[in-house]
């Protein structure tokens, strides 16, 4: 079973929806969260964090985090053709708290005009 | 956030021949660095945690001899891959974090192509 997982998608919206990226992780010890958006052939830059469960709003961006049930999202609002991408979540924290960032396989998001 | 600088941004190199990779972080003094490589169409894999003045720790199934790290300041780790060879061909990426510093910030890669 892997440690973090996402849906590979493709995720296609339309653009101006709302695009909703999900992953979920094994290690119940995990206490931080990571979302990275990384373009093609590009390194992954940095999104949000999140640390406690509930919400955090950054702009157009939600992340959302629910530790009794193990879930990561993130919600793009008024989503861009410019937010199409491959999106990492990416937790840390668990088993050992080697400071290892445990990556999801990533999620691709179309933003279709 | 941190930034990190890598350099070479791309190199070509014949089969067989060494590489060296600077991951350099320019405002944050990273007492711990990671390497990463990343093939076509999958995801990040860790490949050793590089830790200033002391051995860098491998991943599973990671060669460290044939990859060969050295964090000797707080600002520099360098990545060396030996003797290369095609299938060596890849996106490394370092980053910074670890330690008191929750959050990785990433280099922007070095594509690195074995002929």
């Amino acid at each position: 079973q892997k440690e973090v997982e996402q849906n590979s998608g493709p995720l296609s919206v339309p653009e101006g929806a709302i695009a909703s990226l999900n992953c979920t992780y094994s290690d119940r010890g995990s206490q931080s969260f990571f979302w990275y958006r990384q373009y093609s052939g590009k390194s992954p830059e940095l999104i949000m964090s999140i640390y406690s469960n509930g919400d955090k709003e950054d702009g157009r961006f939600t992340a959302q985090l629910n530790k009794a049930s193990q879930y990561v999202s993130l919600l793009i609002r008024d989503s861009q053709p410019s937010d199409s991408a491959t999106y990492l979540c990416a937790g840390k924290g668990g088993s050992g708290n080697t400071g290892k960032l445990i990556f999801g396989q990533g999620t691709t998001l179309q933003v279709k005009p | 956030g941190a930034v990190v600088s890598q350099h070479p941004s791309r190199v070509i190199c014949k089969s067989g021949t060494s590489v060296k990779i600077e991951c350099r972080s320019l405002d944050f003094q990273a007492t711990t660095m990671f390497w990463y490589r990343q093939f076509p169409k999958q995801s990040l894999m860790l490949m050793a945690t590089s830790n200033e003045g002391s051995k860098a720790t491998y991943e599973q199934g990671v060669e460290k001899d044939k990859f060969l790290i050295n964090h000797a300041s707080l600002t520099l780790s360098t990545l060396t891959v030996t003797s290369a060879h095609p299938e060596d061909s890849s996106f490394y990426i370092c980053s910074t974090g670890g330690g008191h510093t929750d959050t990785q910030y990433f280099g922007p890669g070095t594509r690195l192509t074995v002929l």
